[in-house]
């Protein structure tokens, strides 16, 4: 079946760690993108990618990094830069003109011990 | 800054009842409207959506409604069910704008039997 998987599904982090989100589609598609969800808050974009060794910053991006080196598979670290790392993280993809919809793995929660 | 604003933030409505979800946008270059429902502790899954050239569609229970002159979209869910209970987003998109899809912030909706 196609689709997005995104492990692991619960994450913990103590404090000054760097961890690795992990985000891989089968789709085909070569748009990926992540989300961090807080409640209330919606959904904010955290990077994108629309092709393989390229990436962009979305609105949130200060301390994260990604990488795409695969057109399958689009990781996300969380650095220890980022202050407030405690969220839901939402791994998406897309067609190239994102209006056919995007799919949604079941997300990473990460949290902060 | 592109915004999507989204009311209510949350939602009651007794089962058999018409559910209602209001966004407004600023940006007059979106042209893609998506919806979207997440369950608890899932990732969000494309409802229904909507191109600025029609002012409804219909998809059994769920329709949007759009006034591109209010710059208004809205959701109504007929014969609510409640299965239906999840938080819904809706969304803009600018196609060939980089394809990044601005959220609403989410609304909770729960249908009471």
């Amino acid at each position: 079946d196609g689709g997005i998987t995104q492990s692991p599904k619960y994450l913990f982090r103590k404090e000054g760690q760097n961890v690795t989100l992990s985000c891989e589609q089968n789709l085909n598609h070569d748009a990926m993108y992540w989300y961090r969800q807080d409640p209330g808050q919606g959904l904010r974009l955290i990077y994108y990618s629309q092709i393989v060794n390229d990436f962009q910053k979305g609105d949130i991006a200060e301390g994260y990094s990604v990488s795409r080196e695969k057109k399958e598979s689009f990781p996300l670290t969380v650095t220890s830069a980022q202050k407030n790392p405690t969220a839901f993280y939402l791994c998406a993809s897309s067609g190239r003109q994102g209006v056919d919809g995007y799919t949604f793995g079941s997300g990473t929660r990460l949290t902060v011990v | 800054q592109q915004q999507v604003k989204q009311s209510p933030q949350s939602l009651i409505v007794q089962k058999g009842g018409i559910s209602i979800i209001n966004c407004a946008y600023e940006n007059t270059a979106f042209d893609y409207f998506p919806w979207y429902q997440q369950f608890p502790g899932k990732g969000p899954a494309l409802l229904i959506a909507i191109r600025p050239d029609v002012s409804e569609k219909k998809e059994g229970r769920f329709t949007i409604s759009f006034n591109k002159s209010a710059k208004q979209f809205s959701l109504h869910i007929m014969d609510s069910q409640p299965g239906d209970s999840a938080t819904y987003f809706c969304a803009a998109l600018i196609a060939g704008g980089g394809n990044k899809l601005t959220f609403g912030t989410g609304t909770q909706l729960k249908v009471e039997l």
